[in-house]
């Protein structure tokens, strides 16, 4: 079965400009996750969907950043204005059913994302 | 709040010898339990995972972990390194049948094999 697709792989925009991410998961899967990973860390949880509602967006810097996943299916994560500290890799991951069940999160490649 | 620790940040080893990399979580109750693994430039990939039962649980690649809900750890092991399991490795916890948990991670563990 096909993966977890992201794109672009790679950006690099000054501090102050706009970007978008996007992610195509696993076909079925109801369950959306975007992660943050700084350099160094572990991935850390921006927002969870199911289905095209929000779970949980409790990490997610709500006045710059913000996602969608409109009809269920793909979703978007934007930065509007990036900083410095937003460089970092962006994970997206999808599941069959949320973490409380013990279902494994499948992973895309990630956006390695540069701020100037 | 739970928390999952890894403790070193980096462990290094030489070709055939033993694999430790070693990870604690905080919960009242015990959570499902991940490892994954991140090779350069790529997503995490999922090493194993402890849900419920038989304690010690084998993975992909000749990974095993065993969960001790006494000791609230859950180390990685592997008896004999090969260079291509260089990468960085990360222990994760889930709340148990919580449907608005999330995935908490630690913050990696970098494997080098020496060869």
């Amino acid at each position: 079965e096909a993966g977890v697709a992201q794109s672009p792989r790679y950006k690099i925009i000054e501090k102050r400009q706009s970007v978008a991410f996007w992610c195509n998961p696993i076909s079925g899967h109801a369950t959306l996750y975007w992660y943050q990973q700084i350099l160094g860390q572990g991935p850390k949880l921006l927002i969870q969907f199911q289905n095209n509602g929000v779970v949980d967006d409790s990490q997610l810097p709500k006045d710059r950043f913000s996602a969608e996943r409109l009809k269920g299916v793909d979703s978007t994560l934007k930065i509007q204005p990036a900083k410095l500290e937003d460089s970092a890799v962006y994970l997206c991951a999808s599941s069959l059913v949320p973490p409380g069940y013990g279902n494994e999160q499948f992973f895309g490649p990630g956006t390695r994302l540069t701020v100037l | 709040a739970q928390s999952v620790t890894q403790l070193g940040s980096h462990v290094s080893v030489s070709e055939g010898a033993l694999v430790l990399l070693r990870c604690n979580y905080s919960s009242s109750v015990p959570p499902y339990l991940f490892w994954y693994v991140q090779y350069p430039n790529q997503g995490l990939q999922l090493l194993l995972k402890y849900t419920t039962g038989a304690t010690l649980v084998k993975g992909i690649n000749g990974f095993e972990a065993e969960f001790k809900k006494s000791e609230t750890s859950f180390h990685l092991t592997k008896p004999s390194a090969h260079m291509s399991d260089a990468a960085e490795y990360f222990c994760a916890a889930a709340p148990f049948y919580n449907q608005g948990g999330k995935l908490i991670f630690g913050q990696g563990t970098e494997l080098s094999v020496k060869p």
